[in-house]
């Protein structure tokens, strides 16, 4: 079936940075977008880019530009972001989502915790 | 950018209730909206899509209507597997905003 599955946890220190992973499978990977999403404890989803998986073209929020790195590896159908610099307040749990563009997302991934602290 | 108005924050009914949410956006949306079913510890769940448009597979209990600033949506016959939070989110390119959700419990 359709589904994106995430890596695992991780705790990192302040100023560190952390890569994460969206696995797809059931579909043609370059077909769709993927999103990637985070959520703070008790908080709304907060969007931070978006990755064409087709040609690797990416826009990010102004709130990460500078921090954020999104990419893909086509041959495995894996989607990867990268947050650089991190702070205590980038404690939460992030998703990556697919899309057709900038429309609804249908299919998500588990999520990753990530907690930053010292 | 735009920003997404939810209301309530929070609400309690009972069983078998009819139950409202709205969201209100800071500018024009037309119907770049969509309506999202959280429960604690799982991604969001997509329920209503442009508005007004009951994604595949989601019950007809749920309901979405509204364009340009105003939108609404509805539960009706309020069921236990019915708690979560509901999320509306605003797309446009280059922007995604979620309203600020409404936890809905069973009184």
């Amino acid at each position: 079936q359709v589904q994106l599955v995430q890596s695992g946890a991780e705790m990192k220190k302040p100023g560190a940075s952390v890569r994460l992973s969206c696995r797809a499978s059931g579909y043609a990977f370059t077909s769709y977008y993927i999103h990637w999403l985070r959520q703070a404890p008790g908080q709304r989803p907060e969007w931070m880019g978006i990755l064409d998986s087709s040609v690797g073209r990416t826009t990010y929020s102004a709130k990460f530009e500078g921090r954020v790195t999104m990419s893909r590896d086509t041959s495995t159908g894996t989607a990867y972001l990268e947050l650089s610099r991190l702070r205590s307040d980038d404690t939460a749990m992030y998703f990556c989502a697919r899309s057709r563009g900038w429309t609804a997302f249908r299919i998500w991934g588990q999520g990753t915790l990530v907690t930053v602290s010292s | 950018d735009t920003q997404m108005t939810q209301s309530p924050s929070s609400l309690s009914a009972s069983i078998g209730d009819r139950v409202t949410i709205t969201c209100q956006a800071s500018q024009g949306i037309r119907n770049y909206l969509n309506w999202y079913q959280q429960k604690p510890g799982k991604a969001p769940k997509l329920l209503i899509f442009d508005a007004s448009n009951l994604e595949a597979g989601v019950p007809s209990k749920f309901s979405g209507s509204g364009s340009g600033t105003d939108f609404t949506f509805t539960i009706s016959n309020l069921q236990p597997d019915d708690i979560a939070t509901y999320y509306c989110q605003h797309y446009d390119k280059d922007v995604i905003t979620f309203g600020g959700g409404t936890r809905v419990e069973i009184k």
